[in-house]
């Protein structure tokens, strides 16, 4: 059974920093790209990064480019979002997303997996 | 980036009946190279993470009842719910996902009338 299971969520204050965790497992960690994915209290839900599947690559939606930075330690089946320079706008539940396998020359899959999320809560 | 806009914001449907959601991108999703459509739909109930009904625009993900299908292509797509059963209470969002940043739709919030 596939899980994720993220953690690090938490009260800051505007200009904090904090790291959430996402533990994976149920299947092959290392062969997915992986995502995170917000949803402000009551609101949509907004793309935040992914990173593919040996870490090689990364992107990040314009609203965190330069604050965020995605991470994944193969080894420890888990992937990581440090989140700098936090702002009020930033507060949200945060969820870390698997993305359909593919492979090769693949780049792009709807979401088959999300984690139950956790809250970031950002005060000024 | 594209613009993804669900219609509409919210919708009362009888058990039993029909209920229709729409979505439209504002450029096309499909990709000539493999004639795929890179659009999913996602079913979240209250105080739960989002579930993937339906990707490709029309494939079924696995253990996903067949009340529910997927329509569409280029830019127009529909989900339908041919029988509403009082657990499809939820919000649907639909998403692109040919190339970040990955958009969603704003969200169909499905009531029983």
């Amino acid at each position: 059974e596939v899980q994720l299971v993220e953690s690090g969520g938490g009260f800051v204050q505007s200009g904090g920093s904090l790291r959430l965790s996402c533990a994976a497992s149920g299947f092959t960690f290392s062969s997915h790209w992986m995502h995170w994915v917000r949803q402000a209290p009551g609101k949509g839900l907004v793309w935040v990064s992914r990173m593919n599947s040996d870490g090689s690559t990364t992107e990040y939606a314009d609203s965190v480019k330069g604050r965020f930075t995605i991470s994944r330690d193969n080894a420890k089946n888990t992937l990581y979002l440090q989140m700098n320079s936090l702002r009020v706008e930033d507060t949200a539940v945060y969820y870390c997303v698997k993305m359909v396998y593919c492979s090769g020359d693949c780049y792009d899959r709807a979401f088959d997996y999300w984690g139950q999320g956790t809250l970031v809560t950002v005060s000024s | 980036d594209i613009v993804v806009t669900q219609s509409p914001d919210s919708l009362a449907v009888s058990l039993g009946e029909r209920a229709t959601i729409n979505c439209k991108s504002s450029q096309s999703v499909l990709y000539s190279s493999n004639k795929k459509d890179y659009l999913a739909w996602y079913q979240q109930k209250p105080g739960q993470p989002p579930k993937l009904l339906i990707h490709w625009a029309s494939t079924r993900q696995s253990g996903v009842p067949d009340r529910f299908t997927g329509s569409g292509s280029g830019t127009d797509f529909t989900l339908t719910i041919s029988s509403l059963q009082a657990e499809d209470v939820a919000v649907y969002y639909c998403q692109h996902y040919y190339g970040t940043p990955y958009t969603f739709g704003q969200g169909t919030n499905l009531e029983i009338k």
